[in-house]
C-alpha cells in the first residue's frame, strides 16, 4: 500500500530548464528525504528534513532545493538542469531520524 | 567517518542455493542496522532491521544478525527463489543520519 507518493513519474527536459518534483507522505511522519539514484543504482542522500531543519548533503549541488510546506509534503526544485541530473529522484519519509524509511515509487528524470 | 561496504557488487545464483551478503559497517557509536530490498522498477523497501547484539533477526526468509564485535550485519538465506532477484542495500543509522552500501545485485537463475 502506496503511503509515499511522488509526481510526476517521469519528467523528460532539456539543459537549462527548472523542474520541480512534488512528494507527499500520508504516514504522519516527522521526517522526509530526497535521494538520487544514479545509473549505477546508487542512493545518494541528499536532503532530510526534520521539523524544519534541513541537513544538506554538502556535495549536492545549488541548483538543487528543497521546498517544505509542511511535513507531509517536501518537494525538489532543480534551477537549472544539467545532463548529469538525468538520475531517478526518490523520496522517502520516517517517523524520526532513527526510524526505517518507507520510499515512494520515484521520478525519473532525462535531461536532453 | 560512519560508513558501509558492501563488497559485492554482483552475486549470481541457482535457484535453491543458500546466499550470503556481505554487509560490514563503520562508526564509533551504537548503529542501528538495516537491509533494504529494491526489485527493478520499484522504491527500495524495507527488509530487516537490527536487534541487539548477536540476536539473529528474520522476515521472509531472511535472517542477519548484528555482530558489533566484528562490525557486520550479514544477509543470508538458505534457500534463495527467482524472486528473490533484487539490489540489496546495507544501511547504518547512527546519530540521526544514514549511511547507505553500494548495493549488492542479487541474481537468481533457475
Amino acid at each position: 500500500e502506496t503511503a509515499v507518493f511522488q509526481t510526476p513519474n517521469y519528467h523528460v527536459t532539456q539543459v537549462g530548464n527548472e523542474v520541480s518534483f512534488n512528494c507527499k507522505q500520508t504516514l504522519g511522519h516527522d521526517t522526509m528525504y530526497w535521494y538520487k539514484q544514479d545509473s549505477k543504482k546508487l542512493l545518494k542522500i541528499m536532503f532530510s528534513y526534520n521539523n524544519k531543519q534541513l541537513i544538506v548533503n554538502e556535495t549536492v549541488p545549488r541548483r538543487f532545493s528543497p521546498q517544505s510546506s509542511d511535513k507531509a509534503h517536501l518537494n525538489l526544485r532543480i534551477k537549472s538542469v544539467e545532463p548529469e541530473d538525468s538520475a531517478v529522484y526518490l523520496c522517502a519519509s520516517s517517523l524520526d531520524r532513527a526510524a526505517e524509511q518507507f520510499f515512494g515509487p520515484g521520478t525519473r528524470l532525462t535531461v536532453l | 567517518g560512519d560508513s558501509v561496504t558492501q563488497t559485492e557488487g554482483l552475486v549470481t545464483l541457482t535457484k535453491g542455493l543458500p546466499v550470503m551478503l556481505n554487509c560490514t559497517y563503520q562508526t564509533t557509536y551504537s548503529p542501528f542496522l538495516f537491509w533494504y530490498v529494491q526489485h527493478l522498477n520499484e522504491a527500495p523497501k524495507l527488509l530487516l532491521k537490527s536487534s541487539t547484539d548477536n540476536k539473529r533477526t528474520e522476515h521472509q526468509g531472511f535472517y542477519a544478525t548484528l555482530h558489533k564485535s566484528s562490525s557486520s550485519f550479514h544477509l543470508q538465506k538458505s534457500s534463495v527463489q527467482l524472486s528473490d532477484s533484487a539490489l540489496y542495500f546495507c544501511a547504518l543509522i547512527r546519530n540521526n543520519r544514514i549511511f547507505f552500501g553500494d548495493g549488492t545485485q542479487l541474481v537468481v537463475k533457475p
